[in-house]
């Protein structure tokens, strides 16, 4: 069955550092989705990505953070000038090109990124 | 307002046994769709089971089934039999309207099977 890559699985950096997390979608997929999971806390949504451009985004996605998907396969998140705060799991997803809401957004197994 | 809430931090069920996990919703949007996911100690995302808005039907997948009581805005998830590996976390989660918007996702339940 078709799954979600997520690379790496986890990333260690140093404060004030820039990270890359990167992520290859189920193919015939159009919708790409990040989420962040604080340890112990729920899952939530950062960014939204459809047709090439951020389609809808949350409050915690600001200047410090930027998705792009390079080429037809990997769409990837950078956050710049990392914080502490920002250690988490971090999710990619993404889901199929129907525009009804019964489609499961299918979870990569996950980044998690320490910052120290 | 939490959109989605799962009132139980942690359930213990007895291996062989049915368990129910709990989840309210809150929108005001007639279209919509529930979703419950699965987190074992590992870390990923399982995606389980599927109730929209305008189902007749209670969803079931196996040994999940959903009891969706849409006048109560409940959504809560029946795992029958239990296995030792279905210990994990539980997650509810919520998209509104009709188009892949996010989802909103509950705290979670934290799922321990006992043998």
């Amino acid at each position: 069955e078709p799954e979600v890559t997520q690379t790496p699985s986890h990333q260690v950096t140093q404060m004030g550092q820039e990270v890359i997390l990167r992520c290859v979608p189920i193919s015939n997929h159009l919708y790409f989705y990040w989420y962040r999971q604080i340890l112990g806390q729920k899952v939530e949504f950062l960014v939204s990505f459809y047709n090439n451009e951020i389609s809808e985004k949350s409050e915690i996605f600001d200047d410090q953070f930027s998705v792009e998907r390079p080429d037809g396969s990997n769409f990837t998140l950078k956050i710049r000038s990392t914080k502490l705060e920002d250690s988490a799991m971090y999710f990619c997803a993404s889901s199929d090109r129907s525009r009804v809401n019964n489609q499961p957004q299918h979870f990569g197994d996950g980044t998690r990124l320490s910052i120290l | 307002a939490q959109k989605i809430t799962q009132t139980q931090p942690g359930m213990f069920v007895q291996e062989k046994e049915a368990v129910t996990l709990d989840c309210t919703y809150d929108t005001s949007d007639p279209s919509y769709g529930l979703f419950w996911y699965k987190q074992p100690s590992s870390g990923e995302m399982i995606f389980l089971i599927y109730q929209g808005s305008y189902d007749q039907q209670n969803a079931t997948e196996g040994r999940y089934s959903l009891n969706f009581q849409k006048a109560r805005k409940s959504a809560n998830l029946v795992i029958s039999a239990s296995q030792l590996g279905d210990s994990a976390m539980y997650f509810c989660a919520m998209r509104e309207g009709i188009r892949n918007t996010p989802l909103v996702f509950g705290k979670g339940t934290r799922l321990s099977v006992i043998a």
